[in-house]
Protein backbone atom coordinates (compact mmCIF):
# COMPACT_ATOMS: atom_id res chain seq x y z
CA UNK A 1 0.00 0.00 0.00
CA UNK A 2 0.96 3.23 -1.31
CA UNK A 3 -0.66 5.43 2.18
CA UNK A 4 -0.32 8.95 1.72
CA UNK A 5 1.52 10.31 -1.03
CA UNK A 6 2.55 14.02 -1.07
CA UNK A 7 4.42 15.62 -4.30
CA UNK A 8 6.81 17.22 -5.23
CA UNK A 9 8.98 16.34 -2.24
CA UNK A 10 11.03 19.74 -2.53
CA UNK A 11 10.11 23.34 -4.10
CA UNK A 12 10.99 27.01 -4.29
CA UNK A 13 8.86 29.34 -5.59
CA UNK A 14 9.26 33.32 -5.72
CA UNK A 15 7.22 35.37 -3.80
CA UNK A 16 4.05 36.04 -5.59
CA UNK A 17 4.05 32.72 -6.81
CA UNK A 18 1.18 30.05 -7.15
CA UNK A 19 1.57 26.62 -6.70
CA UNK A 20 -0.58 23.42 -5.90
CA UNK A 21 1.00 21.04 -3.62
CA UNK A 22 -0.57 17.26 -4.03
CA UNK A 23 -2.01 14.63 -1.71
CA UNK A 24 -3.47 11.33 -2.45
CA UNK A 25 -4.65 8.16 -0.43
CA UNK A 26 -5.49 4.87 -1.07
CA UNK A 27 -6.84 3.92 2.59
CA UNK A 28 -10.32 5.15 1.36
CA UNK A 29 -10.03 7.61 4.30
CA UNK A 30 -12.84 9.84 5.29
CA UNK A 31 -10.85 12.63 7.43
CA UNK A 32 -7.60 14.41 5.69
CA UNK A 33 -5.95 18.00 6.59
CA UNK A 34 -2.81 19.53 5.80
CA UNK A 35 -0.85 20.81 8.60
CA UNK A 36 2.64 22.86 8.46
CA UNK A 37 5.64 22.01 10.59
CA UNK A 38 8.17 24.85 11.21
CA UNK A 39 10.52 25.09 13.83
CA UNK A 40 9.68 25.06 17.41
CA UNK A 41 6.04 25.45 16.27
CA UNK A 42 5.06 21.69 15.87
CA UNK A 43 2.49 21.30 13.39
CA UNK A 44 -0.16 23.92 13.13
CA UNK A 45 -3.83 22.66 11.10
CA UNK A 46 -3.70 24.63 7.86
CA UNK A 47 -7.78 23.13 6.80
CA UNK A 48 -8.89 19.55 6.29
CA UNK A 49 -11.64 17.99 4.90
CA UNK A 50 -13.87 15.13 6.66
CA UNK A 51 -15.50 14.06 3.31
CA UNK A 52 -15.51 14.55 -0.09
CA UNK A 53 -17.42 17.78 -1.06
CA UNK A 54 -16.52 19.92 2.65
CA UNK A 55 -13.45 21.81 3.58
CA UNK A 56 -13.13 23.68 6.26
CA UNK A 57 -10.26 26.10 8.16
CA UNK A 58 -7.66 24.80 10.80
CA UNK A 59 -5.39 27.44 12.52
CA UNK A 60 -3.78 28.83 10.12
CA UNK A 61 -5.67 28.68 6.65
CA UNK A 62 -5.00 32.40 5.19
CA UNK A 63 -2.94 32.24 1.62
CA UNK A 64 -4.37 28.87 1.42
CA UNK A 65 -7.09 27.39 -0.44
CA UNK A 66 -8.42 23.23 -0.69
CA UNK A 67 -10.70 21.55 -2.54
CA UNK A 68 -12.21 17.83 -2.16
CA UNK A 69 -13.82 16.47 -5.10
CA UNK A 70 -12.85 12.70 -4.58
CA UNK A 71 -12.20 10.56 -1.39
CA UNK A 72 -8.52 10.00 -2.58
CA UNK A 73 -7.47 13.56 -3.10
CA UNK A 74 -6.81 16.88 -1.19
CA UNK A 75 -4.36 19.55 -2.66
CA UNK A 76 -3.58 22.29 -1.51
CA UNK A 77 -3.20 25.76 -2.95
CA UNK A 78 -0.73 28.33 -2.37
CA UNK A 79 -2.65 31.75 -3.95
CA UNK A 80 0.33 34.41 -4.17
CA UNK A 81 3.48 32.65 -1.74
CA UNK A 82 4.82 34.40 0.95
CA UNK A 83 8.32 34.70 2.56
CA UNK A 84 5.93 33.48 5.57
CA UNK A 85 4.81 30.11 4.25
CA UNK A 86 8.47 28.82 3.76
CA UNK A 87 8.03 25.43 5.54
CA UNK A 88 7.51 21.61 5.74
CA UNK A 89 3.83 20.96 4.86
CA UNK A 90 2.28 17.55 5.56
CA UNK A 91 -0.97 15.98 4.47
CA UNK A 92 -2.71 13.17 6.54
CA UNK A 93 -5.51 10.95 6.76
CA UNK A 94 -7.77 9.00 8.76
CA UNK A 95 -10.55 6.70 8.94
CA UNK A 96 -12.77 9.42 10.85
CA UNK A 97 -12.11 12.55 12.45
CA UNK A 98 -10.36 12.65 16.10
CA UNK A 99 -10.08 9.35 17.28
CA UNK A 100 -8.99 7.48 14.72
CA UNK A 101 -5.24 7.77 13.85
CA UNK A 102 -3.75 9.87 11.80
CA UNK A 103 -1.11 8.20 9.06
CA UNK A 104 1.06 11.10 7.12
CA UNK A 105 2.87 11.51 4.05
CA UNK A 106 6.61 12.14 3.92
CA UNK A 107 6.08 16.07 3.29
CA UNK A 108 6.93 18.46 1.03
CA UNK A 109 9.60 21.38 1.81
CA UNK A 110 9.07 24.22 0.34
CA UNK A 111 11.01 27.72 0.26
CA UNK A 112 10.07 30.87 -0.95
CA UNK A 113 12.31 33.41 -1.87
CA UNK B 1 -9.18 26.12 24.47
CA UNK B 2 -7.30 23.10 23.95
CA UNK B 3 -3.92 22.90 23.89
CA UNK B 4 -0.73 20.48 24.55
CA UNK B 5 2.56 21.68 26.52
CA UNK B 6 5.47 19.32 26.57
CA UNK B 7 8.05 20.44 28.47
CA UNK B 8 11.55 20.62 27.35
CA UNK B 9 12.64 21.37 23.53
CA UNK B 10 15.16 18.39 24.03
CA UNK B 11 15.88 15.72 25.93
CA UNK B 12 19.06 13.72 26.05
CA UNK B 13 19.62 10.87 28.12
CA UNK B 14 22.40 7.88 27.36
CA UNK B 15 21.79 4.72 25.87
CA UNK B 16 20.37 2.11 28.16
CA UNK B 17 18.96 5.42 30.08
CA UNK B 18 14.95 5.51 31.33
CA UNK B 19 13.42 8.08 28.80
CA UNK B 20 10.74 10.18 29.95
CA UNK B 21 9.19 12.92 27.33
CA UNK B 22 6.21 15.38 29.31
CA UNK B 23 3.20 15.92 28.17
CA UNK B 24 0.52 18.08 29.76
CA UNK B 25 -2.76 18.77 28.08
CA UNK B 26 -5.70 20.89 28.84
CA UNK B 27 -8.99 19.74 27.05
CA UNK B 28 -12.95 20.55 28.20
CA UNK B 29 -14.23 16.73 27.41
CA UNK B 30 -12.73 13.83 27.58
CA UNK B 31 -9.75 13.51 25.59
CA UNK B 32 -7.79 11.25 22.97
CA UNK B 33 -4.19 11.74 22.89
CA UNK B 34 -1.37 10.24 20.91
CA UNK B 35 2.41 10.36 20.76
CA UNK B 36 3.82 10.04 17.45
CA UNK B 37 7.44 10.07 16.27
CA UNK B 38 9.13 11.66 13.58
CA UNK B 39 12.44 10.53 11.78
CA UNK B 40 14.39 12.80 10.14
CA UNK B 41 13.25 14.15 6.59
CA UNK B 42 9.93 11.62 7.59
CA UNK B 43 6.14 12.21 8.36
CA UNK B 44 5.14 11.04 11.56
CA UNK B 45 4.24 7.57 12.44
CA UNK B 46 1.77 6.65 15.57
CA UNK B 47 3.36 5.34 18.79
CA UNK B 48 0.76 5.00 20.88
CA UNK B 49 -3.15 6.09 21.72
CA UNK B 50 -4.93 6.72 24.77
CA UNK B 51 -9.10 6.84 23.98
CA UNK B 52 -10.93 4.65 26.46
CA UNK B 53 -10.05 1.84 28.95
CA UNK B 54 -6.97 1.02 31.00
CA UNK B 55 -4.93 4.38 31.11
CA UNK B 56 -1.36 2.29 30.92
CA UNK B 57 -0.84 2.16 27.18
CA UNK B 58 1.62 0.51 25.12
CA UNK B 59 3.31 1.18 22.06
CA UNK B 60 5.41 0.26 19.35
CA UNK B 61 9.58 0.09 20.47
CA UNK B 62 8.90 -0.31 23.82
CA UNK B 63 7.32 2.98 24.48
CA UNK B 64 4.51 2.83 26.95
CA UNK B 65 2.36 6.25 28.24
CA UNK B 66 0.13 6.63 31.27
CA UNK B 67 -2.87 8.83 31.11
CA UNK B 68 -3.57 10.29 34.56
CA UNK B 69 -6.89 12.59 34.58
CA UNK B 70 -6.08 14.25 37.58
CA UNK B 71 -2.68 15.56 36.48
CA UNK B 72 -3.87 16.18 32.47
CA UNK B 73 -0.80 14.63 31.97
CA UNK B 74 -0.14 12.23 29.35
CA UNK B 75 3.59 11.23 29.66
CA UNK B 76 5.88 8.79 27.48
CA UNK B 77 8.17 6.26 28.90
CA UNK B 78 10.79 3.85 27.98
CA UNK B 79 12.59 1.87 30.68
CA UNK B 80 15.99 1.73 27.96
CA UNK B 81 16.91 3.83 25.70
CA UNK B 82 18.34 2.87 22.12
CA UNK B 83 20.63 4.48 19.45
CA UNK B 84 17.63 4.04 17.09
CA UNK B 85 15.09 6.25 19.70
CA UNK B 86 17.20 9.39 18.78
CA UNK B 87 14.16 11.60 17.10
CA UNK B 88 11.46 14.41 17.35
CA UNK B 89 8.59 13.23 19.63
CA UNK B 90 5.05 14.89 19.30
CA UNK B 91 1.91 15.12 21.64
CA UNK B 92 -1.14 15.36 20.00
CA UNK B 93 -5.04 15.61 21.65
CA UNK B 94 -8.26 15.91 20.27
CA UNK B 95 -10.04 18.75 20.16
CA UNK B 96 -13.78 18.32 21.19
CA UNK B 97 -13.37 14.41 21.87
CA UNK B 98 -14.30 12.42 18.82
CA UNK B 99 -15.21 14.86 16.87
CA UNK B 100 -12.36 16.81 16.93
CA UNK B 101 -9.03 18.10 14.95
CA UNK B 102 -5.67 16.66 16.37
CA UNK B 103 -3.49 19.52 18.54
CA UNK B 104 0.25 19.09 18.30
CA UNK B 105 2.48 19.83 21.10
CA UNK B 106 5.59 21.53 19.78
CA UNK B 107 7.87 18.15 19.84
CA UNK B 108 10.48 17.23 21.90
CA UNK B 109 13.86 16.08 20.59
CA UNK B 110 15.62 13.08 22.30
CA UNK B 111 18.99 13.13 21.50
CA UNK B 112 20.32 9.22 22.76
CA UNK B 113 24.28 9.09 23.93
CA UNK B 114 26.73 6.47 23.69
Amino acid sequence: NAGVTQTPKFQVLKTGQSMTLQCAQDMNHEYMSWYRQDPGMGLRLIHYSVGAGITDQGEVPNGYNVSRSTTEDFPLRLLSAAPSQTSVYFCASSQKMGASPLHFGNGTRLTVT
Amino acid sequence: AQSVTQLGSHVSVSEGALVLLRCNYSSSVPPYLFWYVQYPNQGLQLLLKYTTGATLVKGINGFEAEFKKSETSFHLTKPSAHMSDAAEYFCAVTLGGSQGNLIFGKGTKLSVKP
